[in-house]
């Protein structure tokens, strides 16, 4: 049972192009929603993280943005540079940072 | 400062053998989480630890074991491999149990033949 569904499974965009990854969840519990990044042979890294009472949240060239009536979220990546090429993960939790439920996983490549 | 380090980094077993797993967390963390991350896909949850005490267990059967040490270092014990336990095994750590964020090492690339 997949508790978070993450589309599309690849992404290329060129350079300074707006990649947008959807989420969508069911468990109405969950209450932190993190995206993460992982870099080939590296573990995932905290990218950035919004609670369901926020719509939108950005950090530096990264935008989450929340729905909770569709349980629905989705990152975008303001102009996009080739070093955010990478597999990116949404994510749920209930209760904080722990016990963390990916969804299956964005490639994103970012042409020159 | 060292981020979490996880030890083998690579590691070829045979079904039906044992393997143990080893992670050191970050100076100063307590809690420590196992995922398991199948080519392809996001991580699963395996276990939580905080102050040497099972927090959390994910739907893995028991052949997958754990435990926390008073240094808070943590081991991941994997008894009757099967074909389908080839992942990379991930832990990652955290100051406290429930309100910071984890931070991950780069696993252990557990293959099995």
């Amino acid at each position: 049972q997949q508790q978070v569904k993450q589309s599309p499974q690849s992404l290329i965009v060129q350079k300074g192009g707006i990649p947008i990854i959807n989420c969508a969840y069911e468990n109405t519990a969950f209450d932190y929603f993190p995206w993460y990044q992982q870099f080939p042979g590296k573990g995932p890294a905290l990218l950035i993280a919004i609670r369901p009472d926020v719509s939108e949240k950005k950090e530096g060239r990264f935008t989450i943005s929340f729905n909770k009536s569709a349980k629905q979220f989705s990152l975008h990546i303001m102009d996009s540079q080739p070093g955010d090429s990478a597999t990116y993960f949404c994510a749920a939790s209930i209760g904080g940072y722990q016990k963390v439920t990916f969804g299956i996983g964005t490639k994103l490549q970012v042409i020159p | 400062d060292a981020g979490v380090t996880q030890s083998p980094t690579h590691l070829i077993k045979t079904r039906g053998q044992q393997v143990t797993l080893r992670c050191s967390p970050i100076s100063g963390h307590k809690s420590v989480s196992w995922y398991q991350q199948v080519l392809g896909q996001g991580p699963q949850f395996i276990f939580q630890y905080y102050e040497k005490e099972e927090r959390g267990r994910g739907n893995f059967p028991d052949r997958f074991s754990a435990r926390q040490f008073p240094n808070y270092s943590s081991e991941l014990n994997v008894n009757a491999l099967l074909l389908g336990d080839s992942a990379l095994y991930l832990c990652a750590s955290s100051t406290t149990g429930f309100n910071q964020p984890q931070h991950f090492g780069d696993g252990t690339r557990l293959s099995i033949l």
